[in-house]
Parts: structure tokens; sequence; C-alpha cells
């Protein structure tokens, strides 16, 4: 099935740096979703996007629509160790079923105290 | 406002045997859904319900069967437990139309001997 590219695989940081993610495609997406997993739990939504070149802040986190609709991003401002857990993208494709998603493989975040 | 529950949190069965995964939300969703999560493979869609009544083959049906039972509910049965299907089964649910963000459970962890 077709997956979203998301890098990085994973990032290992200090508390206090910013962080960046992608997610990219060579399809055109309708909508981009940023979910975060903890640990022995289940995906949590933190940011949709609707629309190319939408920027949406929640907190610490701000994630971007891309112009070209084919990647999107999501930055984590000043990290902290409850950030640790792991960060997927989803997209709904343009001319897709509506109904479903394409999910990214994830990017590992470990935040060093 | 629970959301998206499930039962069990963890099930061990052996080759051959069959079990019931439950699903419930509580958001008055009309579409929900079934995932498998592997390592390194990302939310694989098994089935999905676009509303109550309906019901519909994702990425990786074979050996799954679900029912959706009412607007709240929608279980996953495995008839004759696999090996290849131990894996953490999520759940989640949207509430339809052009909304695409989805909200899963805490999902359940399956072992097959």
């Amino acid at each position: 099935g077709q997956q979203l590219n998301q890098s990085p695989q994973s990032m290992f940081i200090q508390e206090g740096e910013d962080v960046s993610m992608n997610c990219t495609s060579s399809s055109i997406f309708n909508t981009w979703l940023w979910y975060k997993q903890d640990p022995g739990e289940g995906p949590v939504l933190l940011i949709a996007l609707y629309k190319a070149g939408e920027l949406t802040s929640n907190g610490r986190l701000t994630a971007q629509f891309g112009i070209t609709r084919k990647d999107s991003f999501l930055n984590i401002s000043a990290s902290i160790p409850s950030d640790v857990g792991i960060y997927f993208c989803a997209g709904q494709l343009r001319g897709g079923a509506t109904n479903k998603l394409i999910f990214g493989t994830g990017t590992l975040l470990a935040v060093q105290p | 406002n629970a959301g998206v529950t499930q039962t069990p949190k963890f099930q061990v069965l052996k080759t051959g045997q069959s079990m019931t995964l439950q699903c419930a939300q509580d958001m008055n969703h009309n579409s929900m859904y079934w995932y498998r999560q592997d390592p390194g493979m990302g939310l694989r869609l098994i089935y999905y319900s676009a509303s109550e009544g309906t019901t519909d083959k994702g990425e990786v049906p074979n050996g799954y069967n679900v029912s959706r039972l009412n607007k709240r509910e929608f279980s996953l049965r495995l008839e004759s437990a696999a090996p290849s299907q131990t894996s953490v089964y999520f759940c989640a649910s949207r509430v339809g139309g052009t909304v695409n963000e989805q909200f899963f459970g805490p999902g359940t962890r399956l072992t097959v001997l």
C-alpha cells in the first residue's frame, strides 16, 4: 500500500532544542494531519491542515501544509522531556476515497534532559 | 466523554483460536476503522465502516471479519488466528463528511503463539 515518506526516522536531541520533521509524497493531498504516539498508547491528533500554505500552531507545535500540496512540516520549539514519542503524519489524497488516510512511518523523538 | 475505547488491552492466543476485538465510540461519529501497527510498517487499514450498516475492505483484510453492530460499536474478529496476526490493533473513528480527522483508541496488543 501507499505510504508517505517521513523524515527523519529518528532524532536524539537535548532539552530546549527545536525540532523539525517532514512528510513528502509524489501525490497531491487535500488534508494533512499530525499525530503523536506515546509508548503503549494510541496516536493522538496534534494538528489538522486543510489548505495549501496553511500554517497552524498548537502550543509549541507548528505545522504547515506545503504549497505544492505534496508535503507537510512539523516543528516543535523548545523541546521538553514529555515530547518524547513517535510522530506520524497522515494525509488524505486528492481524488482518493474520502474515508481513507495514508500514514507515514513515523519519526521517533528522544529528548535528553 | 471517553472517546474511543477498546477491549481487551492485551490478549494471547494460540494458533487457530478465534477472538473478537471490541471498539466503541461515544462521539456520535459516522465512520469507524480498524488498523494494525507493526514495527517499520506504520498503520495499515484492515477494514472500515463509512457509516452504520456498511463495511469495506482496507489494505490488509485477509484473515479478518468485521461487524458494525450499531453507530457506536465496530468489532474485529479473527476466525483462526495465525502468528502473522501478532500486532497492535487500533480502532479509530471520524465524524464523516469532509472532515478527515480520525481519533484513535488505546489499542489491543495481540500475540498469537
